[in-house]
């Protein structure tokens, strides 16, 4: 059974760094095609990609943020590490990680299953 | 950067109404095309992947159709527990994108 779970703070203060954690099991991230993303929700609004690493270290970034954004993984953990700078209450929303293979033939992908999401909210 | 839209952004609808959600890319996608569900205070759910193809364990009386730059998905028959947002999401490109969803409500 594959899950996820994301954690880091609650609360951020505008111009902090926000650091959140997504701990898996059920699968390896150093498995061909395996790949971990991040994507956000503001209360209310849409959801957003943020981010993507994959099983070979490579790194993707939405255009809109990639100045504000690091993601990381620690294999041997089973962990994905997203850094956001410069906190703005824009960026409170609910956050999510989620799995997704890109190793199957067709090159089909997609997101599933989801962690259930941390509210991070943005304030002084 | 591939933009999604969706259509209509809101819709109120009955207990076995057929209900029909439009997503559109602004380049072809081919059917790299993903639709999720959300219900308030919970993670998306994954429906339909690859513009057609019903994730296991998804009612049949969901479906998905498309190619290019054009999709739909269709619930044939709406019940109780479908009332939610639905999303789709291109992944023909590694930066992702979602539409900014359709919310069916009762009406």
């Amino acid at each position: 059974q594959v899950t996820l779970r994301e954690s880091g703070p609650a609360l951020v203060k505008p111009t902090q760094t926000l650091t959140l954690t997504c701990t898996f099991s059920g699968f390896s991230l150093s498995t061909s095609g395996m790949c971990v993303s991040w994507i956000r929700q503001p209360p209310g609004k849409a959801l957003e990609w943020l981010a993507l690493i994959d099983w070979d270290d490579d790194k993707y970034y939405s255009t809109s943020l990639k100045t504000r954004l690091t993601i990381s993984k620690d294999t041997s953990k089973n962990q994905v590490v997203l850094t956001m700078t410069n906190m703005d209450p824009v960026d409170t929303a609910t956050y999510y990680c989620a799995r997704i293979y890109r190793g199957d033939s067709s090159g089909y992908s997609w997101f599933d299953p989801w962690g259930q999401g941390t509210l991070v909210t943005v304030s002084s | 950067d591939i933009q999604m839209t969706q259509s209509p952004s809101s819709l109120s609808a009955s207990v076995g109404d057929r209900v029909t959600i439009t997503c559109r890319a602004s380049q072809s996608i081919s059917s790299y095309l993903n639709w999720y569900q959300q219900k308030p205070g919970k993670a998306p759910k994954l429906l339909i992947y690859a513009a057609s193809s019903l994730q296991s364990g998804v009612p049949s009386r969901f479906s998905g159709s498309g190619s290019g730059t054009d999709f739909t998905l269709t619930i044939s028959s709406l019940q109780p527990e479908d009332f939610a947002t639905y999303y789709c999401q291109q992944s023909y490109s590694t930066l992702s994108a979602f539409g900014p969803g359709t919310k069916v409500d009762i009406k």
